[in-house]
């Protein structure tokens, strides 16, 4: 139990649907983040919510549109992806994302998604 | 941003000690050097971090060269659930963009029985 739940763990789903991923952390923390995992890649920063704002998009196409109702809660919507797309997609949290703080990244599991 | 340079792969042998090298000579005077390491099937998990000195935790060792160019971090007695990739990453002590995790491609290390 790493206090970071992903939903669902596995996804298929072709290029003209649309479905979310779903991430909860339950360790009261403020940040929280989307990276992706492609096979043989390293992970890739996708977005930074701070406090329910987005703090950073790292030119992420807008096919993938995030979203954080509250700081616990942290959403990926998809919508017409690309086979290229398929990863494994990980949610994270820390404590804060601004300030001199060090603070250590908890990771969910992760969701993989396969585009067909 | 400052690179880290880890071997792709290494082995080990159960219950003896790991030494996981990490190049950082780029590293500036406010970066912090931290481990991460991720199971199979697993999203990746705090090991340690450090600036200057030596650190120790439950779960290993943190040692880093005098000029700071270089650490090791050091399993003392690898088990088979140490089988993981290993990923030393620099990460500035604020908080911002400057302070963002960024991976690269880690150290892929097997345990033998």
């Amino acid at each position: 139990e790493t206090g970071v739940t992903q939903t669902p763990r596995h996804l298929v789903m072709g290029m003209t649907n649309k479905k979310s991923l779903k991430c909860e952390q339950h360790l009261g923390h403020n940040a929280m983040y989307w990276y992706k995992q492609s096979a043989k890649k390293p992970l890739e920063l996708m977005f930074v919510y701070n406090f329910k704002e987005q703090t950073e998009n790292n030119s992420v196409p807008s096919r993938f549109s995030p979203e954080c109702p509250n700081s616990s809660h942290l959403f990926l919507h998809l919508h017409t992806l690309q086979p290229e797309d398929s990863a494994l997609y990980l949610c994270a949290s820390s404590q804060d994302w601004s300030g001199g703080v060090t603070g250590e990244l908890f990771f969910g599991e992760g969701s993989r998604l396969t585009v067909l | 941003d400052a690179k880290t340079t880890q071997p792709n792969s290494m082995e080990s042998n159960e219950e003896e000690p790991v030494h996981l090298p990490c190049n950082h000579s780029t590293i500036s005077g406010t970066d912090y050097i931290h481990w991460y390491r991720q199971l199979p099937s697993q999203g990746p998990e705090y090991v340690i971090h450090g600036l200057t000195s030596n650190v120790n935790n439950r779960m290993a060792s943190l040692a880093i060269a005098e000029d700071r160019k270089s650490s090791t971090l050091i399993l003392h007695r690898a088990t088979l659930r140490d089988a993981a990739v290993y990923y030393c990453i620099l990460r500035l002590n604020y908080g911002g963009s400057q302070g963002n995790l960024i991976f690269g491609k880690g150290t892929k290390l097997s345990v033998k029985p």
